[in-house]
């Protein structure tokens, strides 16, 4: 298993220009999440999906859009970036068992994004 | 809503010496509280949790114990390593656990040899 895979690892992006960061888990979670985390404020969560095919707002949306394109991927779009959007990214997911308590998040690597 | 404060840092201790990072919540209901730490250039992994009042987390000689009367979760190891610098994470999950977390702002912790 590779767990929570994120892409790409480092990007620069001009003010303006769009993006998509990619995030794939091969754990057959239900919930995934995204997650920014700047310094002194540790992570915030930006948007979630309970399940295939549903999507919310987190704590700071705004900037940012989200596709759970099938149960193993969530991607999050920036279409128009600004420097405040400068910060590392985090994918993360979780299983639901209810049988079993809580479920473990499980975090990717993360994309370190530069907006100039 | 939910919130988590933690010790802020940068914490220096030297190696075998005993640490302590504390953690409180602010919570509406039972909330499930954790530990993770997250290794340089890594992504966070969960160190450690506790579901209920009076429960102790243990994992890798660390230990936190959730204290409802006092809204904390102080997570503690008797002799640290260099190993162990890392940031560590205290977080709440409100919702059963299936649900998002709330983390505090990080503790970073370095042990010098």
């Amino acid at each position: 298993n590779a767990g929570v895979t994120q892409t790409p690892k480092f990007q620069v992006l001009k003010t303006g220009q769009s993006m998509t960061l990619q995030c794939a888990q091969d754990m057959n979670h239900n919930s995934m999440y995204w997650y920014r985390q700047d310094p002194g404020m540790g992570l915030r969560l930006i948007y979630y999906s309970a399940s295939e095919g549903t999507t919310d707002k987190g704590e700071v949306p705004n900037g940012y859009n989200v596709s759970r394109l099938n149960k193993r991927e969530f991607s999050l779009r920036l279409e128009s970036a600004a420097p405040s959007q400068t910060s590392v990214y985090f994918c993360a997911s979780t299983g639901t068992d209810p049988g079993h308590g809580y479920n473990e998040q499980f975090f990717g690597p993360g994309t370190r994004l530069t907006v100039l | 809503g939910d919130s988590v404060t933690q010790m802020e840092g940068p914490v220096t201790l030297s190696e075998e010496a005993f640490l302590t990072i504390n953690c409180t919540y602010t919570a509406t209901g039972y909330p499930s509280l954790f530990w993770y730490v997250q290794y340089p250039g890594e992504g966070l992994q969960l160190l450690l949790k506790a579901t209920k009042a009076d429960d102790k987390g243990s994992n890798k000689g660390f230990e936190a114990t959730y204290r409802k009367e006092t809204t904390s979760f102080h997570l503690e190891k008797g002799s640290v390593q260099v190993s162990d610098s890392a940031v560590y994470f205290c977080a709440l999950s409100d919702q059963g656990g299936n649900e998002k977390l709330t983390f505090g702002t990080g503790t970073r912790l370095t042990i010098i040899p």
